[in-house]
């Protein structure tokens, strides 16, 4: 079955600081594999997403991930993060095989940025 | 419509009664999913349809929970016998090819 692990449940960062979120998933096929945001009092949002191709994905807002195949891992990362930043971060992981598109999350890591 | 739209946005129920939560995709998208976001937890997987597919059931936690979806669009999931634990914010999300679009969410007070 697969599964997805996020390592940091809390993190704490002052503003222009650097930020990695780590991700790791459980599946030996084919995966697409997601990175969402939930601000506070709004609803989860589509960081970005890598299906195929270039493993250095770039989403919204500065943030970028890195499929690597070998580790099973999609880390998230933003090379300095602003006080908007704040939110729960969620790493989510989804195949086709058998005709299951579901998503499976992580845990959530909540992000506050100091200002 | 535009995006997914679920309904009530709010619902407080007393322990023990039924409730229902309804969930309107994006018109044309042929997978709806829903989900169970309790505090301090991860979104945890309750129910995949996918077209005249048979549900994916696997992730209802117990035979009080069910869900339909009727010609095709519009989903409810049904808790019966609400418990406290029962408290979280149901989401759904609907998606065509890969892409998902979640809702606002429902949150659910079992009191």
């Amino acid at each position: 079955a697969q599964s997805v692990s996020q390592h940091n449940h809390h993190v704490i960062l002052s503003e222009a600081a650097s930020l990695e979120l780590g991700c790791n998933y459980s599946y030996g096929g084919t995966v697409n594999l997601f990175w969402y945001v939930q601000y506070p009092g709004q609803h989860l949002q589509l960081l970005l997403k890598y299906f195929s191709g270039d493993p250095l994905v770039k989403g919204i807002k500065g943030f970028e991930a890195e499929f690597i195949k070998s580790k099973f891992s999609f880390n998230l990362r933003k090379p300095s993060v602003q006080w908007s930043d704040t939110a729960e971060y969620f790493c989510a992981v989804s195949s086709f095989s058998g005709n299951t598109g579901k998503l499976i999350f992580g845990q959530g890591t909540t992000l506050q940025v100091k200002p | 419509g535009a995006g997914v739209s679920q309904s009530p946005s709010n619902k407080v129920t007393e322990k023990g009664k039924d409730v229902e939560l309804r969930c309107d995709p994006i018109s044309g998208h042929t997978a709806l999913y829903w989900y169970r976001q309790s505090l301090g937890q991860g979104l945890e997987f309750l129910i995949y349809f996918q077209g005249n597919s048979a549900p994916d059931k696997s992730g209802l936690p117990s035979d009080r929970f069910s869900a339909e979806r009727t010609g095709g669009s519009v989903s409810t999931l049904t808790i019966q016998r609400t418990q406290q634990e029962d408290s979280a914010v149901y989401l759904c999300a609907s998606s065509l090819v890969g892409g998902y679009t979640f809702g606002s969410g429902t949150r659910l007070t079992v009191v």
